[in-house]
């Protein structure tokens, strides 16, 4: 199985911030990446793919790309609403499998 | 609006069973892959099982092989999770999602959630 490893696991920001959170492969071929943010109480909800870098109906603030064997979904400004935890999982092959989650607090 | 609405959780003995079910609205449900995802405070979220738009086609992670079956009923834009032997792992909150693929082959994430429905594994 794929192992997905998120970094940080937490991340302590203030409204305005950057913030990036990284997810790495265990097997260095994943090509196919995806981005969910779940608040409190709620379902995960898809934000978007490491392919497309953005996705309608979602926030410009929010990007993913991915470099060599790492992916990386940037806030470029946090909001009140982002406040949240964010995982990462791979699409490339089953089992389907997440990262640990990472839970963006308020400062 | 798609719409995705889990039942039949609840509390089950250890190497019981459970039905889950999920009631798909607002889309093609026949089109579309489904499906099921759990959430444990302490693994997080796994994959449980996917099916193809017709069926006749299934995958199930490792540690359900074998115990847990999915199936649909396209006529009934219904998805289910027979839940059979089940162990105190097994105790999450079950979430029923969509494929985004619709043409044949699944695209292997999740673009709609449903609000989950927990099952709890008592000893």
């Amino acid at each position: 199985d794929i192992q997905m490893t998120q970094s940080p696991s937490s991340v302590s920001a203030s409204v305005g911030d950057r913030v990036t959170i990284t997810c790495r492969a265990s097997l260095g071929s994943v090509t196919w990446l995806v981005w969910y943010q779940q608040r409190p109480g709620k379902a995960p909800k898809f934000l978007m793919s490491s392919a497309s870098g953005s996705q309608s109906g979602v926030p410009s603030r929010f990007s993913a790309s991915a470099s060599g064997t790492e992916f990386i979904l940037t806030i470029s400004s946090l909001q009140p609403e982002d406040f949240a935890t964010y995982y990462c999982q791979q699409a490339d092959r089953l089992p389907l499998t997440f990262g640990g989650g990472t839970e963006v607090e308020l400062k | 609006e798609v719409q995705l609405v889990e039942s039949g959780g609840g509390l089950v003995q250890r190497g019981g069973s459970l039905r889950l079910s999920c009631a798909a609205s607002g889309f093609s449900f026949s089109s579309y892959w489904m499906h099921w995802v759990r959430q444990t405070p302490g693994k997080g979220l796994e994959w449980v099982a996917n099916i193809k738009q017709n069926g006749d086609e299934k995958h199930y992670v490792e540690s359900v092989k074998g115990r847990f079956i999915i199936s649909r009923d396209n006529a009934q834009n219904s998805l289910f999770l027979q839940m059979n032997s089940v162990r105190a792992e097994d105790t999450a909150v079950y979430y029923c999602a969509r494929d985004p693929g619709d043409n044949g082959d699944g695209w292997y994430y999740f673009d709609n959630w449903g609000q989950g429905t927990l099952v709890s594994v008592s000893s």
